[in-house]
């Protein structure tokens, strides 16, 4: 069980706007900023957002990110076939002092 | 242009041992924090392992703390995994993961294409 909570699932139709959560508690969304990566099959993780809402350079405007509390949020809006994967939050935790994901949520472009 | 190339995986019976490497390239490797991540079979990434750019602060998760040694040597611009004791579930891809500052955090900007370690008889 992971200790971030992502939703299993999401999906919405090409051109659509997707949402991912991401919920923690106190010791480590609360606290900190959040990451959001981008998995697809037999490809190493991508790094879409970073300190909760940056995104690095080459990542689309497409890919937002925002923290409310101990919430987190990845939204992807104009969606296109190529986003299908697996999307991972991660975060710092001060009672764990290591790293934590989400359980990851997988997007299907319907 | 970063890279990351991990190195020494396989197969190993329970409670073997076993060490991987990664090999970076494409960046000043003593200016950033490194890391261990895995995935498991059909399972979601989990954060293994972290140390400080000079290796003066070292973290592990519970489930391999006691187990596992990390280490870099920032000359060779290398990190290592010493896996002692292995289970069948630490068998995952792992990956070989750079962080954004000196020091481990829940983000990592670079990532290797992973390597496989199997634990079983």
């Amino acid at each position: 069980q992971s200790v971030l909570t992502q939703p299993p699932s999401a999906s919405a139709a090409p051109g659509q706007r997707v949402t991912i959560s991401c919920s923690g508690i106190t010791s480590n969304i609360g606290s900190h900023t959040i990451s959001w990566y981008q998995h697809l099959p037999g490809t190493a993780p991508k790094l879409l957002i970073f300190s909760t809402n940056q995104r690095p350079s080459g990542v689309p405007d497409r890919f937002s990110g925002s923290k409310s509390g101990n919430s987190a949020s990845l939204a992807i809006s104009g969606l296109q076939s190529e986003d299908e994967g697996a999307y991972y939050c991660a975060a710092w935790d001060d009672s764990l002092n290591g790293g934590v994901f989400g359980g990851g949520t997988k997007v299907t472009v319907l | 242009e970063v890279q990351l190339v991990e190195s020494g995986g396989g197969l190993v019976q329970p409670g073997g041992s076993l060490k991987l490497s990664c090999a970076a390239s494409g960046f000043t490797y003593d200016d950033y924090a490194m890391n261990w991540v895995r995935q498991a079979p059909g399972k979601g990434l989990e954060w293994v392992s972290g140390l400080t750019w000079n290796s003066g602060t070292i973290v592990y998760a519970d489930s391999v703390k006691g187990r596992f040694t990390i280490s870099r040597d920032n000359a060779k611009n290398s990190l290592y995994l010493q896996m002692n004791s292995l289970r069948p579930d630490d068998t995952a891809l792992y990956f070989c993961a750079k962080g954004l500052t000196l020091h481990p955090s829940g983000a990592f900007d670079y990532w290797g294409q992973g390597i496989l370690v199997t634990v079983s008889s």
